[in-house]
């Protein structure tokens, strides 16, 4: 069965500061894909990044950054500068294969408080 | 290009009663996934759809659950006699069709069952 675990409930940072959400994850399979959802307060999942498990290199998109080592079974997530706006709920998700479709397993989310 | 979309927003009912919800997927694609998401936790799939047909559903997805995608656009998820632990967030995501294609998620429905 395949799982993701965020070990980080709750992260409270003064705005500017940059901080990194681990995600960790188990499977079985060869070929997968890992994603990052940003939840603000509205409910809405929004998506971030798609990366697939033979590609390791990190890749930077204006002040996120992700680290993803095969190695040690790990998507991490850096934001350079946080703001305000960065406030929400940040799920990692691991993508199964089901022969018609993809089921998303998430983890149980890290909640990001930036403050000024 | 307008996201997905889902109805109502909220909804409160008894227990015991019925409710239906609807899903509008991002117009061409053609797989469309259900999810609940309760307080604290990341969303658990519920079951899937390419085109009309529902290709799996989750051990979740008691008998009193039914999702259905009659012409392959949007998608209905009915809950018949309400219980309190169906009171959940319930997520709609679309995708295109391919083998790892990204779902993107409607701004959900959060039920409360008193």
């Amino acid at each position: 069965a395949q799982k993701v675990t965020q070990a980080q409930t709750e992260i409270s940072v003064v705005e500017k500061e940059d901080v990194t959400l681990d995600c960790v994850y188990e499977t079985r399979d060869t070929t997968y894909y890992l994603f990052w959802y940003k939840q603000p307060p509205s409910g809405e999942l929004v998506f971030l990044i798609r990366r697939n498990s033979f590609d390791e290199q990190n890749e930077i998109s204006g002040r996120y950054s992700w680290n993803f080592q095969k190695s040690t079974s790990s998507f991490n997530f850096t934001i350079t500068a946080s703001q305000v706006v960065d406030s929400a709920v940040y799920f990692c998700a691991l993508s199964e294969w089901t022969g018609g479709g993809n089921k998303l397993t998430f983890g149980t989310g890290t909640q990001l408080k930036v403050e000024l | 290009d307008t996201g997905v979309s889902q109805n109502p927003r909220h909804k409160i009912t008894k227990r015991g009663q019925n409710v239906t919800f609807r899903c509008d997927p991002i117009s061409e694609h053609n797989r469309l996934y259900w999810y609940r998401q309760t307080l604290g936790q990341g969303p658990e799939f519920l079951t899937y759809f390419q085109n009309e047909a529902q290709l799996e559903k989750s051990r979740l997805l008691s008998d009193r659950f039914s999702a259905e995608r009659p012409k392959g656009s949007f998608s209905t998820l009915e809950i018949q006699r309400t219980e309190q632990g169906d009171s959940a967030m319930y997520l709609c995501a679309s995708s295109e069709q391919g083998s790892r294609e990204t779902q993107y998620f409607g701004p959900g429905t959060r039920l409360l069952v008193l």
